[in-house]
């Protein structure tokens, strides 16, 4: 089956600074790629999504880049905010079969 | 549109008892899907459902976990008999006929 794997586990940024989350997925016939923002105690919440049709989307502070040859998929977070402190999750699925497999994580703390 | 709702929010289960977590997916949503968070992990995949239909339960437990989605009425996760190892958090999900997913506020259940 799919898995799923995410770089870093924590992130550390100055306030202002860009911050890039990385995750690689092994099943080449997955074709979709969301990503979800966490805070503590809180549902999972999509922020961007990404299609295996599209190598490049964004909306406005946030983007996602997906590399189909390597497998791999980021996301990227300009201007932070400490707002934007949260974990954050990558997902990939295969769209036949709807089941989302999630990376791991990545604890984002924004400095003020 | 109230979104996905889940409840009880908290759950406090006894070894040996039995849990019953309920799902009612946003309007118009016709796929539910079941996933289980263990404290500072990410997401798995449990269960996959249409109105009275199992599409994919590959993430199941094959004891003491069950799932329905009946024509009328909530999605219902089952667990007979707890464990300390159920304590988790229970997300249901629910998405239309395209990928998209929205969770719901989770059920936190502990086993003591």
């Amino acid at each position: 089956g799919e898995n799923v794997e995410q770089h870093p586990s924590t992130l550390s940024v100055q306030e202002g600074d860009s911050a890039v989350i990385k995750c690689t997925y092994s099943d080449s016939a997955s074709n979709y790629f969301p990503w979800y923002k966490q805070e503590l105690g809180k549902r999972p919440q999509l922020i961007i999504d990404i299609r295996s049709n599209v190598g490049e989307k964004k909306d406005q502070r946030i983007a996602v880049t997906l590399n189909k040859t390597a497998k791999h998929f980021s996301l990227h977070i300009t201007e932070t905010q400490p707002e934007d402190s949260a974990v954050y999750f990558c997902a990939a699925s295969n769209g036949g079969r709807r089941a989302l497999t999630f990376g791991s994580g990545t604890r984002l703390q924004v400095q003020p | 549109n109230a979104g996905v709702m889940q409840n009880p929010r908290h759950l406090v289960r006894r070894r040996g008892q039995e849990a019953r977590l309920r799902c009612s997916p946003m309007k118009g949503h016709s796929h539910v899907y079941w996933y289980r968070q263990l404290p500072e992990e990410g997401l798995k995949f449990m269960v996959y459902l249409q109105k009275e239909n199992i599409i994919d339960e590959s993430g199941m437990p094959k004891e003491r976990f069950s799932a329905e989605f009946p024509k009328e009425g909530p999605s219902i996760l089952r667990i007979q008999q707890v464990v300390r190892g159920d304590s988790a958090a229970y997300f249901c999900a629910s998405s239309p006929d395209e990928d998209g997913y929205t969770f719901g506020s989770g059920t936190r259940l502990t086993v003591v």
